[in-house]
């Protein structure tokens, strides 16, 4: 089952307008949040995290917000930027086996 | 090595051959993943070594799909009588420590595997 879940598979915005990218999870015993980002033709690279005992994490233009009651995360970019287009994965953890658990991705494209 | 390394990067073969993929992780990193994103997919896990030992296996997708590790280091990722289906980008990731997940994963190029 599918304990990670990022349900926009697309975002589109305007260069210098603010990107939001949201991830639901159902596993409540989940602690720690991360969001990668994935050029093509390479690995995801890691972003930025969140740990359970926080809200909000910032660091430069990405921001992300963990909302524990309602299982959700999200992660803000401000400003957008062309070459934040990328697909961009939400991680979460740790599962039974102490690893994490990964969305389908969000594929962002900032225009110009 | 300064990164997870990946070999090849790219592999092209025939249906029903066999093929295996090599991941060299981080330098110190106990734990390594393997993890396979097909065309227009998320990424989907495949198996977890911590050590030379895979806690946890579930993701490999059917017995024809192997992996090992030697040394606490180098894996190799096997996949015998190979189907088309199995034609996707096959990720390697390390962490320094596994099962416990504030250790970031840090992944590899990729390995591109075509099977015609």
């Amino acid at each position: 089952d599918q304990q990670v879940k990022q349900n926009s598979p697309s975002l589109s915005v305007q260069e210098g307008r603010i990107s939001i990218l949201n991830c639901d999870y159902t596993n409540s015993m989940f602690d720690y949040f991360l969001w990668y980002k994935k050029y093509p033709a390479e690995g995801p690279t890691f972003l930025i995290s969140i740990s359970s005992i926080k809200d909000k994490n910032e660091d430069g233009r990405f921001t992300v917000f963990l909302n524990k009651s309602a299982k959700h995360l999200s992660l803000h970019i401000v400003p957008s930027q062309p070459g934040d287009s990328a697909v961009y994965f939400c991680a979460a953890g740790p599962d039974s086996w102490g690893k994490l658990q990964f969305g389908a991705g969000t594929q962002v494209v900032v225009t110009p | 090595g300064a990164g997870v390394s990946q070999s090849p990067s790219n592999k092209v073969t025939e249906k029903g051959k066999d093929v295996e993929l090599r991941c060299d992780p981080i330098s110190g990193h106990t734990a390594l993943y393997w993890y396979r994103q097909s065309l227009g997919q998320g990424l989907e896990f495949l198996i977890y070594f911590q050590g030379n030992s895979a806690p946890d296996k579930s993701g490999l997708p059917s017995d024809r799909f192997s992996a090992e590790r030697t040394g606490g280091s180098v894996s190799t990722l096997t996949i015998q009588r190979t189907q088309q289906e199995d034609s996707a980008v096959y990720l390697c990731a390390s962490s320094r420590e596994g099962g416990l997940v504030s250790n970031t994963q840090y992944f590899g190029p990729g390995t591109r595997l075509t099977v015609l």
